[in-house]
């Protein structure tokens, strides 16, 4: 069965502009949660999607943004651009078990 | 708030050596403790995990006991291999019974040959 699918895998985008990011989760999978990750901070916690609906949030601005839709896909937004959002953006779907299925990431850099 | 501490990276073996990977862990009430790893270029992938007190989690080798009294949870293996090198990720699920984790930093393990 197909995994987790994030796209694009890499862009780069200059301050002040926005971008979307996409993650289709595991066939069968109503959960979705969103990471960010750099060297710096590590792997930190975005957002949570479960039939369309946001239960979770960590501590971003409201720069960022998600939504998920009925069939389950996700996406999320960050608004005005900023050198420190330069990140790896993993998605993950969950499983039966409560465990986390990551996609490879979406790679983006802010110049 | 709840929090994961993991040993600083990176960790450097010969092949066949022992690995030991310590984390612990801050936590109210009873989290769910996890292990992801993290190859070059790569999402991560759930290597074990335990749900309660005493749990042992193992998987390709690796091994983990969950150890309320210490509160750690350190990841084991008798004997690396070259492939094993990727970054290690010690996890907990906050709060407990949510599906939001909160990651350690990560240890870097590189293994020769």
């Amino acid at each position: 069965k197909a995994g987790v699918t994030q796209t694009p895998r890499y862009l780069i985008k200059t301050r002040g502009q926005q971008v979307t990011l996409s993650c289709s989760p595991i066939s069968g999978h109503r959960s979705v949660s969103w990471y960010q990750q750099t060297p710096g901070q590590g792997l930190q916690f975005l957002f949570e999607y479960f039939s369309e609906t946001q239960r979770n949030k960590g501590n971003f601005p409201g720069r960022f943004s998600g939504r998920q839709f009925s069939n389950s896909r996700s996406e999320m937004n960050v608004s005005t651009l900023e050198l420190g959002d330069s990140a790896l953006y993993l998605c993950a779907s969950r499983g039966g078990a409560g465990e986390l299925f990551f996609g490879e990431g979406s790679r983006l850099t802010v110049l | 708030g709840n929090s994961v501490t993991q040993m600083e990276g990176p960790v450097t073996l010969s092949e066949e050596a022992f690995l030991t990977i310590n984390c612990t862990y801050t936590a109210t009430g009873y989290p769910s403790l996890f292990w992801y790893v993290q190859y070059p270029g790569e999402g991560l992938q759930l290597l074990l995990k335990a749900t309660k007190a005493d749990d042992k989690g193992s998987n390709k080798g690796f091994e983990a006991t969950y150890r309320k009294e210490t509160t750690s949870f350190h990841l084991e293996k008798g004997s690396v291999q070259v492939s094993d090198s990727a970054v290690y990720f010690c996890a907990l699920s906050d709060p407990p019974g949510t599906y939001k984790y909160i990651f350690g930093t990560g240890t870097r393990l590189k293994v020769l040959a």
